[in-house]
This record gives structure tokens, sequence and C-alpha cells, in this order.
């Protein structure tokens, strides 16, 4: 089934730890995107890729780094997690940027 | 700083009724916005868009309606259902000024439960 995959669904981390949300798609799109879901906040821009080689930074962009090695993954790390950053986190992409975007079923991460 | 809001955090209505959710933008240069749907424990979904250059566009018993002059957005359902419970989300594209990046600016979200 075409569409975005995200991986894990979910994770309990120890804060400090160093953890990679994945992110698949398979629909050959150019951007892609990774978002933070908190409650009350609604869902706030993290980092994003227009198309492959390149990432840019969203609106909370920090402790988070992005990558964008080929068309399909965008993996998202937490190079040292803080219980700040215990969320919902989605991954998305669009056929191009600033078009609709696609969104994963989401990873709930929480830190402890 | 500039941000998309909604008028009502939550809204119930009959099953049958019609349903509008508002939602209100700050940022005279955005020129494209999205109605998402998302149910409990799933990723957003895409609903209907619509253009600056526009004040309506229909679909399958949705309609959204863009007022450019109050920056007003709203999204109404005909005859809604008990599968339409779900948080629905507003969303603008924002040009970055300087640069060619928009990036989607949601809202925080409208609750709508569908009573049978």
């Amino acid at each position: 089934i075409a569409g975005i995959t995200q991986a894990p669904t979910s994770q309990i981390l120890a804060a400090g730890r160093r953890m990679t949300l994945r992110c698949t798609q398979d629909m050959r799109h150019n951007a892609m995107y990774w978002y933070r879901q908190d409650l009350g906040l609604g869902l706030r821009l993290i980092h994003y890729s227009n198309t492959a080689g390149t990432t840019g930074k969203g609106e909370v962009p920090d402790g988070y780094s992005v990558s964008r090695a080929n068309t399909d993954d965008f993996p998202l790390t937490l190079a040292s997690a803080v219980p700040s950053q215990t969320s919902v986190y989605f991954c998305a992409s669009s056929a191009k940027p600033n078009t609709e975007a696609f969104f994963g079923q989401g990873t709930r991460l929480t830190v402890v | 700083g500039e941000s998309v809001g909604l008028h009502l955090p939550t809204l119930s209505v009959q099953e049958g009724d019609n349903s509008i959710i508002n939602c209100a933008y700050s940022n005279s240069a955005s020129d494209y916005f999205i109605w998402y749907k998302q149910e409990s424990g799933k990723g957003p979904q895409f609903i209907i868009d619509i253009r600056s250059n526009m004040d309506k566009r229909q679909g399958q018993r949705v309609t959204v309606l863009l007022n450019k002059t109050v920056k007003h957005l709203s999204l109404q359902i005909a005859a809604t259902q008990p599968g339409d419970s779900a948080v629905y989300f507003c969303a603008e594209i924002v040009r970055n000024y300087g640069g060619s990046q928009g990036n989607l600016i949601f809202g925080k979200g409208t609750k709508l439960s569908v009573k049978p």
C-alpha cells in the first residue's frame, strides 16, 4: 500500500539517549516534513526537506537533526533526548513544496 | 508572530445536522489553505484545500469558504455523520520572506463530536 511508513510506532526513551525516528515514503514525493504534536499546541514543524540532499529548519528545530540522502527516507534524530521532547511525531510528504501533505501514522515518544 | 487559530475548540452536533468549523488566520501573504481531519491515534488526513484566488470550494459533503477581507476560513460539513467525529485542523502555507519555502502552519484544532 502506497504511503508513508513511520517506525517505531511508540518508544520509551531514557533522557540523554540518542534516538532516530524513521520515515519512508514510496510516492516519490520531493518534499518531506517532520512535525511534533502536543496537546494544546497543535502540529509544529521541526524540519523539512524540499528535495533529496537539502534540508531546512522549521518552527521548533532545536534538539533535532535530519538528513535526506535519497528521495524516500527522511530520518529524524534526537542527539540527546530530554523530557520536553515527549510528543507524538508525524512525518509527512508532498509531491512538491507548498502543496497538500500526506501524513504517516505517527510515533509516540516518551522521554523519561 | 503571525499564526492560525480557531474560534471554537470543541463542537458538538446532532447526527444529520450541518457542522461549521471556523478558523482565523492573520498572515495576508498566505495563499493556500488546507483542512485536515485527524481521528484518534491516526495522522492528519487531507479533506479539502483552497487557494487565495478562490472564495469557495466544494467537495463531497464538505465546503470550504475563504473570506480574505476578514482573514477567515470555514469548513462546512453537510449531514454530519458519526464517522465525522474527529479533530479538524486548518493549515496555511506561509511563505518565508526572502526564500522560496512555504511551510504548512497548523491551527490548534477543533474537536467535532457527533451525537447519534
